[in-house]
Parts: C-alpha cells; sequence; structure tokens
C-alpha cells in the first residue's frame, strides 16, 4: 500500500511569506509526529497527534509554528512569516499505535518537504 | 535531559571489513533504543530496536548500560550498506531524540 506522502517535495520561499506543509499518513494511522531535520542534523520533534489530538506541541520553535490535523488524518503544518533559520526538511512520520511508547516504536517516515526561505 | 551522541559525521569502510557506528546516550532511565537508516534517495525508516534483540541484514546492536551505548556492529561491510545512520532514544511519555548521523561510506 502507499506510504506516508507529503507535499509540496520542495518549497521555497522568500522570508516573511507564509507556508503550509501537508502530510498524508498511511490510512489508519492513528499517531501523527512531525519532525524538523535542519542540515547536518537528525530529526528533531515538533508536534504529536493521537488521531485529531494535539497530544504535544512541545517542540514547537515558536509560535510562527502551527499544526493541525483536523480530521485525524491528513496533517498542516503552517509556518508564519518565515525566516531563514526555518529553512529544513520537514518530516511527517505516522504509527499505526497510539499513545507515546507504542507510537515510538513503530513510525513510518515520509520523504520530507525541503523547505528553503531566501 | 536526554541526548544521544553519534561522534562520527563519516565513517569510510573497505568492503568486507567489520563495521561498528558509535552511539552514547545520556539518560538516567531506563531508555529504548533505535537505530534508523536513510539510503540514498529513500525516506528514513526504523533499521532495529533494542528490544527486539533482533539482527536486520547483518546488523546487531547491544545496550550496555553500564557505558551507556548502543553501538551498531555489522562484521563484513556490504556496498549497500552506505546509507546515513541515525541512533534515537525514547523514554516515558517523550518524543524520540535523534542523534546527529553518522554517514558510512563501504568503499569497494
Amino acid at each position: 500500500g502507499a506510504g506516508v506522502s507529503q507535499s509540496p517535495r520542495y518549497k521555497v520561499a522568500k522570508r516573511g511569506q507564509d507556508v503550509a506543509l501537508r502530510c498524508d499518513p498511511i490510512s489508519g494511522h492513528v499517531s501523527l509526529f512531525w519532525y524538523q531535520q535542519a542540515l547536518g542534523q537528525g530529526p528533531e520533534f515538533l508536534t504529536y497527534f493521537q488521531n485529531e489530538a494535539q497530544l504535544d506541541k512541545s517542540g514547537l520553535p515558536s509560535d510562527r509554528f502551527f499544526a493541525e490535523r483536523p480530521e485525524g488524518s491528513v496533517s498542516t503544518l503552517k509556518i508564519q512569516r518565515t525566516q531563514q533559520e526555518d529553512s529544513a526538511v520537514y518530516l511527517c512520520a505516522s504509527s499505526p499505535a497510539g499513545g507515546w511508547t507504542a507510537a515510538s516504536y513503530e513510525q513510518y517516515f515520509g520523504p520530507g518537504t525541503r523547505l528553503t526561505v531566501t | 535531559a536526554q541526548r544521544v551522541t553519534q561522534p562520527e559525521k563519516l565513517l569510510s569502510v573497505f568492503k568486507g571489513a567489520p563495521v561498528e557506528l558509535k552511539c552514547n546516550y545520556s539518560y538516567s532511565g531506563s531508555p529504548e533504543l533505535f537505530w534508523y537508516v536513510q539510503y540514498s534517495r529513500q525516506r528514513l525508516q526504523l533499521l532495529l530496536r533494542h528490544i527486539s534483540r533482533e539482527s536486520i541484514k547483518g546488523f546487531t546492536a547491544d545496550l550496555n548500560k553500564g557505558e551507556t551505548s548502543f553501538h551498531l556492529k555489522k562484521p563484513f561491510a556490504q556496498e549497500e550498506d552506505s546509507a546515513m545512520y541515525y541512533c534515537a532514544l525514547h523514554s516515558g511519555n517523550t518524543p524520540l531524540v535523534f542523534g546527529k548521523g553518522t554517514r558510512l561510506s563501504v568503499i569497494a
């Protein structure tokens, strides 16, 4: 079956623009994670959804970052007034399991969206 | 705070040579450790988890709580093992914490 998909795959934004990044998880997956991966770094956690509930958003770097998953499937990560330091690959991962521990055991990653802010 | 350290950014080995990718962590409790791999132009995927005590593609990793390490090993490297490898830690109700990754290059 289809894996996790993300769109767009590449996004170039001028500083100050708003962007929206989409994640389509594997059908039926309960948990959804967003990560930010800067160049030369490992993925860093941004936020976690269990179904439509955002259970943890402690990794969002500022109030310019906002994520939603209104119907418990597709999720959108929105970045307002983009800054150069927002340039990174944004990864989405989904898991069939709910709850932190079970979901951490089995995460399926999407291909990522590479955001470049000029 | 939890931290995962992968001291080598790049590791080059010859085909057929043994491989050891180092991973050290800092966490006072009982963590769960994972290795993720990203092959060229592919997405990040789970390689193995310590709790399963499994061997995947010839790779093994043993959790050493005394040394707080979870090194990834393979006795004979193959060219198709060339990839980015990330060590990750999970504990309790907290997200996965990843290391910065090690690029393994297997030279023919």
